[in-house]
């Protein structure tokens, strides 16, 4: 198994609290994404990072900000939770955009 | 026109059956192709890559891919209650620096 932690695994919080959820790997992948997976919508890309402090917004990027100050990390933070944000965050690393991508095993979050 | 599109499902098949899952997409630009298997509280899995037409085989699965019609199947031969499942299809276009695009995913239950 590629080597994705994702920390926490679960989360309750309230709405207008700010999160992050982190994800860590250790295979040293330049890509590193963020996704969102709901019933109804499949996975859907929130943020990517090709290379340290390089980033690039996804399909729904509103509400969600990311850094990556080291190759291993990539945090995903919501500023203001809101009730429209639980969801089940997934974290994926590639060593590049062609080669495929290898998924952690989520984090549950919900926002009440 | 959502750039691929795959049929939900439930999809439902006793053991040892032959199951053929489908994607359809609409860039005749994508050119990598890939099948990832998800379990119910898990991340999904790689299970086939492939960037040609014609058929990839791997064990009970082969991954096929029509680019004259813009389809790709997966097929899973001999069927095991093991391989209940969601079942995503990937792709993205070469060249360009667009992340993969995922269909929705379908859910396969295999009954003993």
């Amino acid at each position: 198994d590629a080597g994705i932690t994702q920390s926490p695994r679960h989360k309750v919080t309230e709405t207008g609290t700010p999160v992050t959820l982190r994800c860590h790997q250790t295979e040293n992948h330049r890509y590193m994404y963020w996704y969102r997976q709901d019933p109804g919508h499949g996975l859907r890309l929130i943020h990517y990072s090709y290379g340290v402090k390089d980033t690039d917004k996804g399909e729904v990027s509103d509400g969600y900000s990311v850094s990556r100050s080291k190759t291993e990390d990539f945090l995903l933070t919501l500023e203001s939770a809101t009730s429209s944000q639980t969801s089940v965050y997934f974290c994926a690393i590639s060593a590049d955009l062609n080669q495929p991508q290898h998924f952690g095993d989520g984090t549950r979050l919900s926002i009440l | 026109q959502k750039e691929v599109e795959q049929d939900p499902g439930p999809l439902s098949v006793p053991e040892g059956a032959i199951v053929s899952l489908n994607c359809t997409y609409s860039n005749s630009a994508f050119q990598y192709f890939m099948w990832y298997r998800q379990y119910s509280r898990k991340g999904p899995e790689l299970l086939m890559y492939t960037y040609s037409s014609g058929n990839k085989e791997d064990g009970r699965f082969t991954a096929q891919v029509d680019k004259s019609s813009k389809y790709i199947s997966l097929f899973i031969r001999d069927s095991q209650p093991s391989d209940s499942a969601t079942y995503l299809c990937a792709t993205r276009p070469r060249p360009g620096n667009t992340p993969l695009v995922f269909g929705k995913g379908t859910r396969l239950s295999v009954i003993a």
